[in-house]
């Protein structure tokens, strides 16, 4: 059974550029949360989907942006990408009956030069 | 508003026991998640606590106290693989706030 998958893993961006990153939930799972990793941080919630809609969302401009597929998996897009932009982005996926319960993904490094 | 208190740093030795405390303040409280990630790592869910009381699992236990609103993980025989940082995430109406964790270190 396949756990949370996003892609790409690594990934180098320009300022002003925009970025769009993948994740694949768990098998049963239907609920997608994304965060957001600065070193030495703890994840900081951007928003969360289900049902192909966001659901609720953290304290981030309108320039953090989404989308869940049909078959649960969802896109994260950052437009005009920042040098603060820069950080791990992890996806986590849960059911919504049990949505405290959430498995994350290895995340994508996003680096912005 | 919205807040959360853990300790920076916890250092303990092999098969020892140790407790990570955990004051939150959020709107809207459902209940409390306890997450461990190593360096380099993924986050990984360890428990979750909606109402007072201890929940055991294995050599991790959580406790949650509402009407405090505190909480705390409870790791028993350390053993050096639960050298990792410790989060723990409220969630409420603005889903799961987690904060900078607990970094334990585990010594031989």
């Amino acid at each position: 059974d396949a756990g949370v998958t996003q892609s790409p893993t690594h990934l180098i961006k320009t300022r002003g550029q925009q970025v769009t990153l993948r994740c694949s939930p768990k098998s049963g799972h239907d609920t997608v949360s994304w965060y957001q990793q600065a070193l030495g941080q703890g994840p900081q919630f951007i928003f969360q989907y289900y049902e192909e809609e966001e659901r609720q969302r953290g304290n981030f401009p309108d320039r953090f942006s989404g989308h869940q597929f049909p078959n649960y998996s969802s896109e994260l897009n950052v437009n005009a990408l920042l040098l603060g932009d820069s950080a791990l982005y992890l996806c986590a996926s849960s059911q919504s009956q049990k949505e405290y319960e959430q498995y994350f993904g290895p995340g994508t490094r996003l680096t912005v030069t | 508003g919205q807040s959360l208190e853990q300790p920076s740093e916890v250092t303990a030795v092999e098969g020892a026991i140790v407790q990570i405390n955990c004051t939150y303040q959020t709107s809207g409280f459902y209940g409390l998640s306890w997450y461990q990630q190593h360096d380099g790592g993924a986050p990984t869910f360890l428990s979750y606590n909606a109402l007072d009381g201890l929940e055991e699992t294995g050599r991790f236990s959580s406790f949650l106290s509402r009407s405090d609103s505190y909480g705390y993980l409870l790791l028993q025989e350390l053993q050096m693989k639960d050298s990792a940082s410790y989060f723990c995430a409220p969630s409420g109406t603005y889903k799961y706030i987690f904060g900078t964790g607990t970094r334990l270190k585990v010594l031989a």
